[in-house]
This record gives C-alpha cells, sequence and structure tokens, in this order.
C-alpha cells in the first residue's frame, strides 16, 4: 500500500526521557513534515524537510531534533520530555505545488 | 500569517440530514485541502481543491478562490460522517506548509 506510515503508533513515556518517532513514505513525494495536534485538536507544522534538507523550523523547543537520512524518511527525537509534550504528532508528505498532502495515522504521545 | 477560520465549531445533525461547513481564509492560497479526522484520529484526505467544484459520493467541496472561501456539503448524513473536520491552506510564498483552521466538530446522531 502506498503510504506515509509512522511508529509507534502509542508512546507512553516519564518526564525528561528521550524517544523517537519514525515516519517513512513510499510515495515518492519530495517533502515531508511534522505536525503537532494539542489537546484542543488545533494542528500546527513543526517542521518541514524537502530532500533532506531542513526548510521549515516554527520556532519549535531545540529539544525536538528532527533526522531525515533520505527523502523518504523523516524521524523525529525528543529530548528530556516534558509534560506539555503530550500530543498526537503526524508525520506527512506532499509532491510539488499542485498536489495535496498525505498525513500518517498519528502517534500519541503521552508524558507522565 | 495566513488565517483559516472555519463555521460552525460544532454541529450536531441527525441521520440523514444535510449540512454545510465553512471555510474562510484571509489571503490568496495555492492549495486547500479538506480533512475529516475520525474518532480514532486519522485524518483522511476528502478533497484538494484550490478552485472549483468536486463530489465524492455523498460529500461535495466548492472554493471560490476570488472571495477566499470553501463549502463542504454533506448529504444524507451517517453515523460515520461524525468526527472533526478541518480546512486546511496552503501559500507558496509563505513557504511549502498547511495551516488549518480550527476544525468543526461533527457528530451525527441515530
Amino acid at each position: 500500500d502506498t503510504a506515509v506510515s509512522q511508529t509507534p503508533k502509542y508512546l507512553v513515556t516519564q518526564m525528561g526521557n528521550d524517544k523517537s518517532i519514525k515516519c517513512e513514505q513510499n510515495l515518492g513525494h519530495d517533502t515531508m513534515y511534522w505536525y503537532k495536534q494539542d489537546s484542543k485538536k488545533f494542528l500546527k507544522i513543526m517542521f518541514s524537510y524537502n530532500n533532506k534538507e531542513l526548510i521549515i523550523n516554527e520556532t519549535v523547543p531545540n529539544r525536538f531534533s528532527p533526522k531525515s537520512p533520505d527523502k523518504a524518511h523523516l524521524n523525529l527525537h525528543i529530548n528530556s520530555l516534558e509534560l506539555g509534550d503530550s500530543a498526537v504528532y503526524f508525520c506527512a508528505s506532499s509532491q510539488t505545488v499542485g498536489y495535496g498532502y498525505t498525513f500518517g495515522s498519528g502517534t500519541r504521545l503521552t508524558v507522565v | 500569517g495566513i488565517q483559516v477560520e472555519q463555521s460552525p465549531p460544532d454541529l450536531i445533525l441527525q441521520e440523514g440530514a444535510n449540512s454545510t461547513l465553512r471555510c474562510n481564509f484571509s489571503d490568496s492560497v495555492n492549495n486547500l485541502q479538506w480533512f475529516h479526522q475520525n474518532p480514532w484520529g486519522q485524518l483522511i484526505n476528502l478533497f484538494y481543491i484550490p478552485s472549483g467544484t468536486k463530489q465524492n459520493g455523498r460529500l461535495s467541496a466548492t472554493t471560490v478562490a476570488t472571495e477566499r472561501y470553501s463549502l463542504l456539503y454533506i448529504s444524507s448524513s451517517q453515523t460515520t460522517d461524525s468526527g472533526v473536520y478541518f480546512c486546511a491552506v496552503e501559500r507558496m510564498a509563505a513557504g511549502n506548509k498547511l495551516t488549518f483552521g480550527g476544525g468543526t466538530r461533527v457528530l451525527v446522531k441515530p
């Protein structure tokens, strides 16, 4: 199936831990993104990468570090997790202008 | 940055009813999409519609780009239509990113 897949689907961890979320797309898209959905369901972009290069960093704390080993993968590493990091994180990809975005199924992160 | 406003914020429907959701945006856009977030949290792409009208089964959408709004029509609603509907826009001059509206939470009662 052509898709954007992210793992894990659920992540429960303690404050202060470091965790990673992985994302892969097999759509041949050039650009990949991380979005954060807060408890009020508001969706906001965090990062975007185009062909492995960082394009957008929306004033995200530097505890969040994206890494793109190739244009089909974009991982998100989070250091020193805080309670406020609890949210659903969505990975997405898109081709150049004229096409829509495809989203992964989300990772629900709970920091306790 | 571009502002995206959706109305109404909440909508309760009886199964079989029709409804219209609205999305207003503050600047010209290159891309507009409608998404449905189902109760399991999945974001399903409904329409890519920067302009014009499209239909897919009981759903249809119209974007009037010159007047900066888009409408999503749900006809003969079913309980499976429940969830949150998001409008999102992209303005290339602002970089490659989708800016989302606050969503319309829809509950269809049997």
